[in-house]
């Protein structure tokens, strides 16, 4: 069974800072997601995966994926309260066009002022 | 363009009464997913649609849920028999393409007294 670890699970930071949240998981797999969740709102896609030593970047969030050790890893940099959100990893173990995601539990960020 | 919808947005019902949940996908998406999220915790998997089948119902929790996608397009989670424990957000997501991207809707959040 995919278990999908995320630390920490809670998060406080000042503005400006910089911190990684890390996602772990059990199984190989070259295909991993990270979502956004502002509360009460739905999933946000902001990243797609899809090999070893995959890295995208949008504003101040990097994602990097390292399938050899099982680990993607959420880099935030200069933090800024915009930013106070759940971030969610998911797993697809599929190679296919269509399969289930095995998501973590989440990390929730507070950026404080 | 249009992105998932979900109705109803709210879902208020009593013990043992039966609930629809409608999913709305993205228009020219293959793939349709249905999720359930608990307080707290990431979205877990319920069942998977590829076209009018179900590729994949194994996260369904036991026979009182059931999905139908009659024309590949929208869907409908069916529970029968309601359980306080049902109560939950019932998340629908789409996609389309080998990356397997998925786009979520705003979801039901159903409450079951």
């Amino acid at each position: 069974e995919l278990k999908v670890e995320q630390n920490p699970l809670f998060l406080s930071m000042q503005e400006g800072k910089n911190y990684t949240i890390y996602c772990n998981y059990s199984t190989t797999s070259d295909r991993l997601y990270w979502y956004r969740q502002d509360p009460g709102k739905s999933l946000e896609s902001l990243f797609v995966l899809l090999s070893n030593g995959a890295v995208k970047q949008e504003g101040r969030l990097m994602a990097s994926l390292d399938t050899k050790a099982r680990l993607s890893t959420l880099h935030i940099t200069a933090a800024v309260h915009d930013l106070s959100a759940t971030y969610f990893c998911a797993v697809d173990l599929s190679q296919t066009s269509g399969s289930r995601l095995t998501f973590g539990e989440g990390t929730q960020l507070t950026v404080n002022p | 363009g249009a992105g998932v919808s979900q109705t109803p947005s709210n879902k208020v019902t009593e013990k043992g009464k039966y609930v629809e949940l409608r999913c709305d996908p993205i228009s020219g998406h293959t793939a349709l997913y249905w999720y359930r999220q608990s307080l707290g915790q990431g979205p877990e998997f319920l069942i998977y649609f590829q076209g009018t089948g179900a590729a994949d119902d194994s996260g369904l929790p036991n026979d009182r849920f059931f999905a139908v996608r009659p024309e590949g397009s929208v869907s409908t989670l069916k529970i029968q028999r309601t359980e306080r424990g049902d109560s939950a957000v019932y998340l629908c997501a789409s996609s389309f393409g080998e990356y397997n991207e998925q786009f979520f809707g705003p979801g039901t959040r159903l409450t079951v007294l």
